[in-house]
């Protein structure tokens, strides 16, 4: 089935680690997008990419990396400068607007759980 | 993008429908309107979106009124499993910031 896969579904960093959460979608989009979500809150974007090898820092990219090598992948890795980095972690993707001239839906993978040991 | 204002909360009874309500007054003429939910400890997933026409999909209709300053989201006949936050975002047709801005949304409660 094609989707969006996002693992591990929960993970623990201790202090001064780096995490690396891995987003990986079979739906041939081109798009790729990272949020963070904190309890009771609505999703802050982090870092999005429209086309691979180029990505974009989103409103709350301090702290983390993201590369895009190939089309299918995002990872988003948390380094040990995000000070606060417990929150569920969510990636998304969709068709670039290019290819239709409008917006399309974001579609979203079902989240990583980080905690902080 | 505009901002959207939802009830906090809501329920239906299981089989009828469910109508979630959102105002959005300051919408431009390029923004439209997406509707999301998510169920708890789960991704949001996409539900519909729709310009000014009325839209309609398996899954729900959306009702967009002439002046585009609200919107109502209709789940025909609603079961145990709708039971999520439904978010409304307004959204530039081509804005080059392509973020989704979620607010708190609305709770839906489906009673059996």
């Amino acid at each position: 089935d094609g989707g969006i896969t996002q693992s591990p579904k929960y993970l623990f960093r201790k202090e001064g680690q780096n995490v690396t959460l891995s987003c990986e979608q079979n739906l041939n989009h081109d798009a790729m997008y990272w949020y963070r979500q904190d309890p009771g809150q609505g999703l802050r974007l982090i870092y999005y990419s429209q086309i691979v090898n180029d990505f974009q820092k989103g409103d709350i990219a301090e702290g983390y990396s993201v590369s895009r090598e190939k089309k299918e992948s995002f990872p988003l890795t948390v380094t040990s400068a995000q000070k606060n980095p417990t929150a569920f972690y969510l990636c998304a993707s969709s068709i670039d607007r290019w290819r239709t001239g409008e917006n399309q839906p974001q579609h979203f993978g079902d989240g990583t759980r980080l905690s902080i040991l | 993008d505009a901002k959207t204002t939802q009830p906090t909360s809501m329920d239906c009874a299981e089989g009828r429908a469910a109508n979630l309500p959102c105002n959005h007054s300051t919408i431009s003429g390029n923004e439209y309107v997406y509707w999301y939910r998510q169920i708890h400890s789960q991704g949001p997933q996409y539900i519909i979106h729709g310009l000014k026409n009325n839209e309609t999909n398996e899954m729900a209709s959306l009702i967009i009124t002439e002046d585009r300053k609200s919107s109502t989201l209709i789940l025909p006949h609603a079961t145990l499993r709708d039971t999520a936050v439904y978010y409304c975002i307004v959204r530039s047709y081509t804005g080059a910031n392509s973020k989704l801005t979620f607010g708190k949304g609305i709770t839906l409660s489906v009673r059996p």
